[in-house]
């Protein structure tokens, strides 16, 4: 019953450097969220893909980009890393109609 | 976009003591959540509440959906240190796109020194 995988755990990347985070679920959940938490800032979405083949922006998706491969996973990469995008990313997925997500255990970024 | 107010920001809790700390928005919506962090973890659902007026209980948490549909509260009976961590209430709208659900700003609930 692993639920919602999330890879790596943590990173440290130089600014200007790229990486994808990998996530992948196991639910059969039709959607997948990408959110970042920052101190005293909440859970604010980044990308979302409500389903298999599409995806669409959240809240903060400057200097993101996103790729839903297939039903099971969906990854985040920033192409060039900046300070300011030092946090901890967290995905999600859900079924069709709601009823609340699942999270994986969160990538803990830092870049200098 | 809708915007979720989450009360108090900040808690200390006494074991034994009951807290609680509540949501409000300006939009009406047609779920209410209540998810709890633990450090280093991503969040857990705790309870999920679908009708206005709606009072659920899951052991020693207890959560209402408001009656105006814009405001829910969680309440924790008897404290204990396990408590601790950071409590997120979230909204969904009826048929939300994606099934995006708008997050509060989080409780975090620290032990008494």
């Amino acid at each position: 019953n692993a639920g919602v995988t999330q890879t790596p755990k943590f990173q440290v990347l130089k600014t200007g450097q790229s990486m994808t985070l990998q996530c992948a679920q196991d639910m059969n959940h039709n959607s997948m969220y990408w959110y970042r938490q920052d101190p005293g800032m909440g859970l604010r979405l980044i990308y979302y893909s409500a389903s298999e083949g599409t995806t669409d922006k959240g809240e903060v998706p400057n200097g993101y980009n996103v790729s839903r491969l297939n039903k099971r996973e969906f990854s985040l990469r920033l192409e060039s890393a900046a300070p300011s995008q030092t946090s901890v990313y967290f995905c999600a997925s859900s079924r069709t109609g709601g009823y609340g997500y699942t999270f994986g255990s969160g990538t803990r970024l830092t870049v200098v | 976009g809708q915007q979720l107010n989450q009360s108090p920001q900040s808690m200390f809790i006494q074991e034994g003591e009951d807290v609680s700390m509540n949501c409000t928005s300006s939009s009406i919506f047609n779920t209410w959540l209540w998810y709890k962090q633990d450090p280093g973890e991503g969040p857990v659902l705790l309870i999920a509440l679908y009708k206005a007026g709606e009072l659920t209980s899951n052991g020693r948490l207890t959560a209402q959906f408001g009656i105006t549909r814009k405001d829910s509260f969680l309440n924790i009976s008897a404290s204990i240190p396990s408590d601790v961590g950071i409590y997120f209430c979230a909204g969904q709208l009826f048929k939300a796109a994606g099934n995006k659900l708008t997050f509060g700003g989080g409780t975090r609930v620290l032990v008494k020194p």
